[in-house]
């Protein structure tokens, strides 16, 4: 069966400080990869998905960037974290466009 | 892009009532699904509905696509069901992105 690890769970970075999350699928092959940020009491925005290695699309302009070096991982990156940066981040896969996601447990980072 | 609203935005039950949450969205959509996010925020499938209807226990969900909406009932209500229910949609040009919804957020009261 596939599963989706995220890590870690909590994460408390300085403000200025790189930033480096990591999510890997297992048990499935060419994965259509996704990261999301959920805002308190909000719902989930997209920040970056990825239909191959090394293809990476970004949905909305920010301090972030994603980079996918397998065919299964994935990993959100900051050179420099912002505040506005704090935030729930879950990654996500599906089989192919129209199938059901799964996410990871998520990443709660907060930026002080 | 498609604008995803549910509703009501807060709901609060008596164990054992009945509830319908509701999903309306913008365009024609090809991937539908339903997740409930727990307290410590992790994101349980419940349904996978682009159309049709479907039922998993006390859970069933319904999607009229040529109407842009679709229904989550829940029936029998327990405490274990308090959280944020979130819809999200998707276009079939799109790679596969999903538009989340602001959720509705069930309390459960016993």
């Amino acid at each position: 069966s596939q599963t989706i690890h995220q890590w870690p769970a909590t994460l408390v970075q300085p403000v200025g400080s790189p930033l480096s999350l990591e999510c890997t699928v297992e048990g499935t092959s060419n994965p259509n990869l996704y990261w999301y940020r959920q805002a308190a009491g909000r719902g989930l925005q997209l920040l970056f998905y990825s239909v191959g290695i090394g293809q990476i699309s970004s949905e909305v302009p920010q301090n972030l960037s994603a980079s996918r070096p397998q065919d299964r991982q994935f990993i959100l990156s900051s050179k420099k974290l912002l505040l506005s940066d704090s935030g729930f981040y879950l990654c996500a896969w599906r089989r192919q466009m129209n199938t059901e996601a799964f996410f990871g447990q998520g990443t709660r980072l907060t930026v002080v | 892009g498609i604008q995803v609203e549910q509703s009501p935005p807060d709901l609060i039950l008596q164990e054992g009532a009945n509830s319908t949450l509701r999903c309306n969205f913008s365009d024609s959509v090809n991937n539908l699904q339903w997740f409930h996010q727990n307290p410590w925020g992790q994101l349980i499938n419940l349904f996978y509905i682009p159309s049709g209807t479907k039922q998993n226990g006390r859970l069933s969900a319904t999607t009229v696509a040529t109407e842009r909406y679709s229904l989550l009932y829940i029936s029998s209500s327990q405490t274990t069901d308090s959280g944020v229910y979130f819809c999200a949609v998707g276009a079939d040009t799109n790679a596969g992105k999903s538009t989340f919804g602001d959720g509705t957020t069930l309390t459960v009261k016993p």
